[in-house]
């Protein structure tokens, strides 16, 4: 099994949908949270994080971490279609050393169509 | 404040050639990571510096891939020999420390083909 496991998709939208991503993990010893957007050719852009257990909400973005069923999710409300995107979900132990690096998903490929 | 810079943008190499990376992070921060993504699959770490010293390189294949950091600021990652399996993207990323809760800040990523 997998540290952390992500549909990949593809996942095709209309304009103004409310969309849902996705994850699980194994590793019970993730205690940060992280989403990251992936245009086509370029870096990852941290979009959301999250510590430990519970909710964060940015502008039309929510993050959630359930940290008692290992599972994360994205909500992106009234999608545009500048969200299209590949959507990475990331996720580290702590602080310092090899517990702070982030272990990715597959990431999921968003299409939100006009 | 800029961001992080790799180049080239993209490369393409027959196996067994060998070809090297560059990456220049963001000023000041102390932390820089590289990390192979194969499509379709998340970035994998490859390895950390903090400044000019090795933190991890436990998923660094060693017999092929070297990385240094010079004067702990521009960095280098080198493949030799180059297999068909190493056909990425190889994203670069820089962090104000090792707290995760910053975030890291990735650059474009050099875009290797090998043949």
């Amino acid at each position: 099994q997998k540290e952390v496991e992500q549909d990949p998709g593809p996942l095709s939208v209309p304009e103004g949908a409310i969309v849902s991503l996705n994850c699980t993990y194994s590793n019970s010893a993730f205690q940060y949270f992280m989403w990251y957007r992936q245009y086509s050719r370029k870096g990852p852009e941290l979009l959301m994080y999250t510590y430990s257990s519970g909710n964060k909400e940015d502008g039309r973005f929510t993050a959630q971490v359930d940290k008692s069923s290992k599972y994360i999710s994205l909500f992106i409300r009234d999608s545009q279609p500048s969200d299209s995107a590949t959507y990475l979900c990331a996720m580290s132990a702590g602080y310092g050393g090899s517990q702070g690096n982030l272990i990715f998903g597959k990431g999921t490929k968003l299409s939100v169509k006009p | 404040e800029a961001g992080v810079a790799q180049s080239p943008r993209y490369k393409i190499i027959e196996k067994r050639q060998s070809v090297a990376f560059w990456c220049n992070p963001i000023s000041g921060h102390a932390t820089l990571y590289w990390y192979q993504q194969i499509l379709g699959q998340g970035p994998k770490l490859l390895i950390q510096f903090q400044n000019n010293g090795v933190v991890d390189d436990s998923q660094l294949p060693k017999d092929r891939f070297s990385a240094e950091r010079l004067k702990g600021v521009d960095s280098t990652l080198k493949i030799q020999p180059a297999k068909l399996e190493d056909s990425a993207v190889y994203l670069c990323a820089s962090s104000p420390d090792r707290a995760p809760n910053y975030g890291y800040t990735f650059g474009s990523g050099t875009r290797l083909t090998v043949v």
